[in-house]
C-alpha cells in the first residue's frame, strides 16, 4: 500500500512556465518535506512543514514556494522553472515525534524543462 | 571541509562480498540515518541510529558517536544490493546528507 503518492511520476514543462507538484500521505504524519535531487548528487532539503510550520532551507531559491493545505497533503510550486530546476524532487514525512523520525520517501517527480 | 564524509564514492564488488561503507561527520548530531537509493530514484530508509549497532537481515549499521563515525555493513552481498548508499545526519533541527556511495555488485 502506497504511503507516500507523488504526482505525476514524470512531468515536462516549458522554460518559465509555472509547474506545480503534489505529495500526499496516508500516514497521517505531522512533517512533510521537499527534496531536490540531481544527477549523481545527494537529495537537498528545500524546506520542510512542521504541522502548518513553515520550513525554508536558507539556500532554497525564491522560486519555489510550497503549500500544505492539510495534514495529507502538500505542494511544490515552481513559479518560472529554468533548465537548471530539471531533477528528481523527492517528498518524505516524518512522525514529527522526535530527532530519531525515520522518513518515508515518496517514489518522486522527475521534472523535465524544456 | 563537508560535515558529512562518505567513503568509498564507488565501490564494485563480486556478489558473496563483504562490503563496508563509511560516514564520518564533524558535527554533533542526535542521530544518524541510513538510506538506500535505487537506479529510478526510489529511496529507501534503512536504519537510524543514535548509538551501538543495528542489523536487519544481511545488513549491519554501526554507529561511535565519540569518533563521530558510521559503517553499514553488507554480508553475502548480492547484484540487487547494487544502489546509492546516503548516509544523513540529524543535528539539532537540520538534515546532513553525505554524498553518496554507489555500489555496484556483479554476480
Amino acid at each position: 500500500d502506497a504511503m507516500v503518492i507523488q504526482n505525476p511520476r514524470y512531468q515536462v514543462t516549458q522554460f518559465g512556465k509555472p509547474v506545480t507538484l503534489s505529495c500526499s500521505q496516508t500516514l497521517n504524519h505531522n512533517v512533510m518535506y521537499w527534496y531536490q535531487q540531481k544527477s549523481s548528487q545527494a537529495p537537498k532539503l528545500l524546506f520542510h512543514y512542521y504541522d502548518k510550520d513553515f520550513n525554508n532551507e536558507a539556500d532554497t531559491p525564491d522560486n519555489f514556494q510550497s503549500r500544505r493545505p492539510n495534514t495529507s497533503f502538500c505542494f511544490l510550486d515552481i513559479r518560472s522553472p529554468g533548465l537548471g530546476d530539471a531533477a528528481m524532487y523527492l517528498c518524505a514525512t516524518s512522525p514529527g515525534q522526535g530527532m530519531a523520525d525515520t522518513q518515508y520517501f515518496g517514489p518522486g517527480t522527475r521534472l523535465t524543462v524544456l | 571541509k563537508n560535515e558529512v564524509e562518505q567513503s568509498p564514492q564507488n565501490l564494485t564488488a563480486q556478489e558473496g562480498e563483504f562490503i563496508t561503507i563509511n560516514c564520518s561527520y564533524s558535527v554533533g548530531i542526535s542521530a544518524l540515518h541510513w538510506l538506500q537509493q535505487h537506479p529510478g530514484g526510489g529511496i529507501v530508509s534503512l536504519f537510524m541510529l543514535s548509538s551501538g549497532k543495528k542489523k536487519h537481515g544481511r545488513l549491519i549499521a554501526t554507529i561511535n558517536i565519540q569518533e563521530k563515525h558510521s559503517s553499514l555493513h553488507i554480508t553475502a552481498s548480492h547484484p540487487r544490493d547494487s544502489a546509492v548508499y546516503i548516509c544523513d545526519l540529524f543535528p539539532d533541527n537540520d538534515m546532513r546528507f553525505g554524498a553518496g556511495t554507489r555500489l555496484t555488485v556483479k554476480p
